[in-house]
């Protein structure tokens, strides 16, 4: 069973610090990862995609992929109340993605 | 770019009647599209996958007669549900991928509440 899993949280930060979310996955096919964020209420945004192992930066988001260790995290520089969402963890494999179950992130004010 | 539209944006019908939901690629043709269904407060579950021009895949448990997926053009996919039952009510969310690689994007949702 091809699983990607994340901590459901709730991830609570104070506004301006760092939020550093995590997931991990368990098939060694996966080739592509992608993070989304969900409001209450609203359907996944597409945030960030990684396809190779390292950092990737885009803003205030970096995302890192350490394929080794089956490892994908998203940080969030900056942290602002806005960013309070759902975030999730997603995995390329043979034509499909694997989400996560999400991680609640609260920026706290 | 990659914007996904779905309509209606919510919908009330009476148990038993058929609803039918709308998902367009708006500027991108998709090649795959993915329909889900999410409960309050729990994950995104993947109900079926459609190829233009295929029949839908669907997943382990999800009735395929009476969730009727259509993927007739490369920007329309159409979800209809029948015999709805309260039960039936939920998100429904659907996504496109252009097939170049694994990321989709996903429409804004229908809420779907059956009396």
């Amino acid at each position: 069973q091809k699983e990607v899993e994340q901590n459901s949280g709730p991830l609570s930060v104070p506004e301006g610090a760092i939020a550093s979310l995590n997931c991990t996955y368990s098939d060694r096919g996966s080739q592509s990862f992608f993070w989304y964020r969900q409001y209450s209420g609203k359907s996944p945004e597409l945030i960030m995609s990684i396809y190779s192992n390292g950092d990737k930066e885009d803003g205030r988001f970096t995302a890192q992929l350490n394929k080794a260790s089956q490892y994908v995290s998203l940080l969030i520089r900056d942290s602002q109340p806005s960013d309070s969402a759902t975030y999730l963890c997603a995995g390329g494999s043979q034509g499909n993605l694997i989400f996560g179950k999400g991680t609640k992130l609260s920026v706290k004010p | 770019g990659a914007v996904v539209s779905q309509h209606p944006s919510r919908v009330i019908c009476k148990s038993g009647t058929s609803v039918k939901i709308e998902c367009r690629s708006l500027d991108f043709q998709a090649t795959t599209m993915f329909w889900y269904r999410q409960f309050p407060k729990q994950s995104l579950m993947l109900m079926a996958t459609s190829n233009e021009g295929s029949k839908a895949t669907y997943e382990q448990g999800v009735e395929k007669d009476k969730f009727l997926i259509n993927h007739a053009s490369l920007t329309l996919s159409t979800l209809t549900v029948t015999s709805a039952h309260p039960e039936d009510s939920s998100f429904y969310i659907c996504s496109a991928s252009t097939g170049l690689g694994y990321e989709q994007y996903f429409g804004p949702g229908t809420r779907l509440t059956v009396t």
